[in-house]
Order: C-alpha cells, then structure tokens, then sequence
C-alpha cells in the first residue's frame, strides 16, 4: 500500500490475555518503530528494527512486551498477559534510512484492557 | 535518554502567531523533528532542524533551538483554523515530547 499500515484498528482484550498488533510498513523502508501513546502522555518509544541488525529493544516497558520483523518487512509487537495499564494507542512508523529521515506513521492501534 | 517537555494546551485567535515550546534535558540528539497529528489520523512530520542550527524557516513556520537553554521552539505565523492539531517535538525518532494541544478560535 501507500502508507504505513497496522491492524486491528481497535482491540479490546481481556486482562492476562495475550494480544498480537501487526505492522506493515512502507515497501523499501528498512527502518521501522514501535511507539506507545498513552491518554495525556507522548510518544513512547518501545522498539526499532533497521535493516538485518540487532533490534534496539531499549524502549520495551517489561520482558511481557516483544517484537519481530520478518524477512526486513511486516513486524507484529505481541504483549503476554496484558495488563489494564497496556490500554493505549501503539503506533508504529517506517522510515527509508536511520534517525536521520522522515518517518511515516500508521494510524495506530488502539488496544483496551478490560 | 532525553526527557522531554511540552505545554499541553495553547489557543489563540485566528490569524495570530503560535509559538509551541518544547525543552529537553540531553543534548546528544542530532535531528530534532516537529510532527503534527490532527484527530483520527497519523503522525505528519511539519519541519526538522539539525542540531548546528539556530534556526529554519520554511513558509509560516520557523523552527529556533536554543542549544544553551536546551529549548526547542515552533513558529506558526498566521495561524489558522485547519491548524488545529496536537503537536509534538521529536529528537532522533526516539523521544517525543508530551504533546501541545493547539485550538485555533475563528
């Protein structure tokens, strides 16, 4: 597609279940992020693949949150026994090179925690 | 990291200036970024800065830094009401800023 893309768009799950939130980023871009927005706060980074190198995880809140990207494209950010705190917007961006280039954003998931 | 603030919320007149702030504590970062986000849709990036400048315009926004304050700043010069947005800094892609709420009044 044109654009970054995330599905579902919303999510309601259960507290302690597990939920998976994919990411398809734009064709060619070889950077992609992972962000958190919660009510009243700003983006939190959370994880940032580049290319075949190691991922940086250093924004993921706890061990429940974890993120792959396959074959350099989709990625899927899965949260284990979700907790009613997780309830947030989860966007997530691509980019064609590093820190140093736009970044597009998807619409975002918005997951609630019941 | 960088730890980063933001007003939350800024409303002015029509046709007024807008001067949305943001100040940061790490001064590593070498892009620093300015996004707009509208309601229901994504993130936009509006202008960047590199860290060795003081400045960029570009139309009806002027960005400032202000390395020595460690305070960050976008101009929005004859604001009008499709503006109206949440706006937020961003240094390296990594650390965003809280968001400012700006509302645009006809």
């Amino acid at each position: 597609g044109a654009g970054v893309s995330q599905s579902p768009s919303n999510k309601v799950t259960e507290k302690g279940k597990d939920v998976e939130l994919r990411c398809d980023p734009i064709s060619g871009h070889t950077a992609l992020y992972w962000y958190r927005q919660s009510l009243g706060q700003g983006l939190e980074f959370l994880i940032y693949f580049q290319g075949n190198s190691a991922p940086d995880k250093s924004g993921l809140p706890s061990d429940r949150f974890s993120a792959e990207r396959t074959g350099g494209s989709v990625s899927t950010l899965t949260i284990q026994r979700t907790q009613q705190e997780d309830s947030a917007v989860y966007l997530c961006a691509s980019s064609f090179g590093t820190v140093n280039t736009e970044a597009f954003f998807g619409q975002g998931t918005r997951l609630t925690v019941v | 990291g960088e730890d980063v603030e933001q007003s939350l919320f800024l409303s002015v007149r029509e046709g007024d200036s807008s001067v949305i702030n943001c100040t940061y504590t790490d001064s590593s970062s070498t892009y620093l970024y300015w996004y707009k986000q509208e309601p229901g849709a994504g993130l936009q990036l509006l202008t960047y800065i590199f860290s060795n400048m003081d400045m960029k315009q570009d139309q009806r926004l002027t960005v400032l830094l202000n390395k020595k304050d460690k305070h960050l700043s976008l101009r929005i010069a004859d604001t009008q009401t499709g503006d109206s947005a949440i706006y937020f800094c961003a240094f390296n892609q990594f650390y965003f800023g809280t968001g400012t709420s700006l509302t645009v009044i006809p």
